[in-house]
């Protein structure tokens, strides 16, 4: 089955400082979409990027389909920035999502 | 194989009325959460509820409340719909809250 993979797993920032999340799927897809769980647990989509690149504010999205991967650029990461992302396909095609491993940053003051 | 249930498939309704979409799961799990899929595709998760705790997003009107019978069950009920409402609503089911995550067929509700 459909195996993400997020990397890193973990990430320490000082405030100010630019971030890159991966994210790495295992078979064919044609899209991708970006999460942001909040510590207490409530999700927020960020993107649904079926290819190419896409800018929201400080966040930057880019899909390559034919190579298995998305990546999730933040730039001048802020305190507030701190939470999981998650990576998963959208639900339109399957009945099964899984969402990617995660990479838990922390954005220090 | 389905094992996420929800009905109706599909409701048009006017502002201003109640409706109550069903779902139900049979892979035997604790969590189970409604989505909120918009025209742009995204999923925007509503809620997510096992028994022990009900998670709500803090961007979720009031209008909306989930309803669980039981493991096996949420039911979401929207007081009093207004157009924005109109969109798929996805129910999902997964095992403490892990990675995998079961979707439902969806509910396409048309506020007209």
């Amino acid at each position: 089955g459909q195996q993400v993979q997020q990397s890193p797993a973990s990430l320490v920032l000082q405030e100010g400082e630019n971030a890159e999340l991966q994210c790495n799927f295992s078979t064919s897809l044609n899209s991708m979409q970006w999460f942001y769980q909040r510590p207490g647990g409530s999700l927020v989509s960020l993107f649904y990027n079926p290819s190419g690149t896409k800018h929201s504010g400080r966040l930057t999205s880019t899909t390559v389909i034919k190579e298995r991967r998305s990546s999730l650029h933040i730039s001048s990461s802020q305190t507030t920035d701190s939470g999981t992302y998650l990576c998963a396909p959208p639900s339109s095609n399957t009945n099964k999502v899984v969402f990617g491993t995660g990479t838990r940053l922390q954005v220090l003051p | 194989e389905t094992a996420v249930f929800q009905t109706p498939n599909y409701h048009v309704t006017q502002v201003g009325n109640e409706v109550s979409f069903n779902c139900k799961q049979t892979l035997g799990h604790d969590t189970m959460y409604w989505y909120k899929q918009d025209s742009k595709k995204l999923l925007k998760i509503m809620f997510s509820y096992n028994n022990k705790q009900l998670i709500v997003n803090e961007t979720v009107p009031r209008r909306f409340s989930p309803q669980s019978s039981d493991k096996a069950h949420l039911n979401l009920r929207i007081k009093s719909v207004e157009p924005e409402d109109s969109a798929v609503y996805l129910c999902a089911s997964s095992m403490g809250g892990r990675n995998t995550q079961y979707f439902g067929p969806g509910t396409r509700l048309l506020v007209l």
